[in-house]
């Protein structure tokens, strides 16, 4: 297994649905977790951490399951702002250093 | 969180020169971390740097052709030497802080890059 895998996309959805975007890990002892979102030409930033079962912020909520080793996104009620590529990113060992997913492209379509 | 900045912002460069990209932070850092993002890829570390010790490296990259300088906490640089066509990317600097109250995790903050194309 790669060590971190990302469904491949594009995700093309209309606004106001829901959407989730999964990720599987190989290093079973990482112990956190991060979705970043990466607009196009822009630097990565850090959307969410998980660092136990589950983390949700507003319209956003990241699920860990450890035993299975995936994690993964779920977007509510999709903006058309939401449109940009998402990272999944898992730390080799403690917290650094980090392996991204290749990402998973989302467009929010009107 | 941390301010980043990066110079050049973007290079065409001739094959077998040497690009040197700075990167500045507006606060005292430990770690700093070099990536490269290919076209269509994700980000790939190149090398962490420490300030007062050698970078280091990971797997396919070597000191020769990314030397690394860390002259304090809120300074590096990184060069590409020699560069090839197939170095064109974004290079990208990178430092943890710890954002979180309870320490468990600390945040990575990225510069916004250094285009790269390679002639």
């Amino acid at each position: 297994r790669k060590e971190v895998e990302q469904d491949p996309g594009p995700f093309n959805v209309p606004e106001g649905a829901t959407v989730a975007f999964n990720c599987t890990y190989s290093n079973s002892a990482s112990q956190s977790f991060f979705w970043y979102r990466q607009d196009c030409r822009k630097e990565p930033k850090l959307l969410m951490s998980v660092y136990s079962s589950g983390n949700e912020d507003g319209r956003f909520t990241a699920q860990l399951n450890r035993a299975s080793q995936y994690i993964s996104l779920l977007i509510r009620d999709s903006k058309l702002s939401d449109s940009a590529t998402y990272l999944c990113v898992v730390p080799t060992t403690g917290n650094t250093p980090l392996v991204f997913g290749k990402g998973t492209r989302l467009s929010v379509i009107a | 969180s941390a301010v980043i900045s990066q110079k050049p912002s973007r290079d065409i460069c001739q094959r077998g020169t040497s690009l040197t990209i700075q990167c500045q932070v507006d606060s005292q850092v430990t770690m700093m971390f070099w990536y490269r993002q290919q076209p269509g890829q994700s980000l790939t570390l190149i090398a962490t740097a420490n300030q007062g010790s050698e970078a280091t490296y990971e797997s396919g990259f070597v000191i020769d052709k990314f030397p690394i300088s860390r002259p304090n906490l809120t300074f590096s640089t990184l060069t590409v030497s020699n560069m090839s066509p197939e170095d064109s990317s974004i290079y990208l600097c990178s430092v943890e802080l710890s954002t979180n109250p309870s320490g468990i995790y600390n945040e990575q903050f990225f510069g916004p890059g250094t285009r790269l194309t390679v002639l």
